[in-house]
């Protein structure tokens, strides 16, 4: 079956540009996550989706990125005003959703703010 | 708050030799461990897992086992081969049941022929 998809595979934009980064969970997962990983780091959490609703989005690092799982599938990430310092590899994961259920990884898109 | 603790890379070996990946942890209540595998050009996978205190996540030839005692969960494997270059990630899930996974730094692995 289908992984974990992400669009685009790589984005590059302007500084102050507004971004969206889609994903699409494994189909019946009900789990999502966001993390970002920069060059040579571990992926960190950004936020997690049970369903439609953003259970915790504690790893947001500021007003500027929001997400929205609208009908509690595809997920989009939408980053306002970007800055350089946005650039890394924004990675989705879904999970069916019960405690320390296997997360499964999207390929990520690479985003470059110049 | 939680931590993942990991040997810094890049480690080069070379194939059939033995391979420890030194990880450690900090964290409230009992988090789940885990491996994942980034192989080049690919996404995140995961390597092994552990739920519990002694547990032995094992998968393609590796192993690790959770020890509360030490806060570890190296990773292991006996005889390396070239396809087993990879960057290595250990990781723990937060004990709240949010279902977060911190991971740490990565260690990149290089086999020789």
């Amino acid at each position: 079956g289908a992984g974990v998809s992400q669009t685009p595979s790589n984005k590059v934009t302007e500084k102050g540009k507004y971004v969206e980064l889609r994903c699409d969970p494994i189909s019946g997962h009900t789990a999502l996550y966001w993390y970002r990983q920069s060059l040579g780091q571990g992926p960190e959490f950004l936020i997690y989706f049970q369903g439609t609703g953003a259970a915790d989005d504690s790893g947001l690092p500021n007003d500027r990125f929001f997400a929205v799982r609208p009908e509690g599938s595809v997920s989009t990430l939408k980053i306002q005003r970007t800055e350089r310092g946005d650039s890394a590899v924004y990675l989705c994961a879904s999970s069916f959703g019960e405690f320390t259920d296997t997360q499964y990884f999207g390929p990520g898109t690479r985003l470059t703010v110049l | 708050g939680n931590s993942v603790t990991q040997m810094e890379g890049p480690v080069t070996l070379s194939e059939e030799a033995f391979l420890t990946i030194n990880c450690t942890y900090t964290a409230t209540g009992y988090p789940s461990l885990f491996w994942y595998v980034q192989y080049p050009g690919e996404g995140l996978q995961l390597l092994l897992k552990a739920t519990k205190a002694d547990d032995k996540g094992s998968n393609k030839g590796f192993e690790a086992t959770y020890r509360k005692e030490t806060t570890s969960f190296h990773l292991e494997k006996g005889s390396v081969q070239v396809s087993d270059s990879a960057v290595y990630f250990c990781a723990l899930s937060s004990t709240n049941r949010d279902d977060k996974i911190i991971f740490g730094k990565g260690t990149r692995l290089h086999i020789l022929p």
